[in-house]
């Protein structure tokens, strides 16, 4: 099946730093990757769309100067929390897609969790 | 824009128990519809999928869907749960040409020995 993954899985920082978060489509390529915000006890919140080689498309309340995303490749994207401040404290995930195969199905990274001091 | 309800917030059941969880949309048109599931500390899983075709769609571990298209529902069954079955059920529906998935609040399923 299709395997993403999130590296690191938990980061702690002080506040003002900038924290970088890795996804990776292990066995696919993936045309499309989606960054998520799940706080405690709650859904998926969707905070933008990156297709490689394009610049991302955020939702509307995301800042994309706080939250910068690369899709460099097939198989990588990036997100960087610029400054991160405690209430930027959140479990990042990330998912792709794969355009050829299956175009709808989003397969989800493990998460990371990230604690700003 | 269309959005996803799920309206059991948080369901306990005994092992062996029969499970329905709900999950309606708001939508008219061409509808894909995912349940996934996420496992205490595990990241989320794909459960199931609804494309086209049978409403009734059989996933991993013993579970099923039923799309009923009258009704805006693609509510989730199982018929005896196990204590693994432990965690938070989404549903998650993409629109027409969108490529976004809507997710529903969640379920939390306690199940019980």
């Amino acid at each position: 099946g299709a395997v993403v993954s999130q590296h690191p899985s938990r980061v702690i920082c002080k506040s003002g730093t900038s924290v970088k978060i890795e996804c990776r489509s292990l066995d696919f390529q993936a045309t499309t990757m989606f960054w998520y915000r799940q706080f405690p006890k709650q859904s998926l919140m969707l905070m933008a769309t990156s297709n490689e080689g394009s610049k991302a498309t955020y939702e509307q309340g995301v800042e994309k100067d706080k939250f910068l995303i690369n899709h460099a490749s097939l198989t990588l994207s990036t997100l960087t929390v610029t400054s991160a401040h405690p209430e930027d404290s959140s479990f990042y995930i990330c998912s792709a897609r794969e355009a050829q195969r299956e175009p709808k199905t989003q397969y989800f990274g493990p998460g990371t969790r990230l604690l700003v001091l | 824009a269309q959005s996803v309800s799920q309206h059991n917030h948080h369901v306990i059941l005994s092992e062996a128990a029969s499970l329905e969880l709900g999950c309606n949309y708001s939508y008219g048109g061409t509808v894909n519809l995912f349940w996934y599931v996420q496992y205490p500390g595990q990241h989320l899983q794909l459960l199931l999928k609804y494309f086209s075709g049978d409403p009734l769609v059989k996933g991993i571990k013993g579970f099923e869907a039923e799309f009923i298209k009258s009704k805006f529902s693609f509510n989730l069954r199982k018929p005896s749960v196990q204590w693994s079955d432990t965690a938070e059920y989404f549903c998650a529906v993409v629109t027409g040409t969108a490529s976004k998935l809507t997710f529903g609040t969640g379920t939390r399923l306690q199940v019980t020995l």
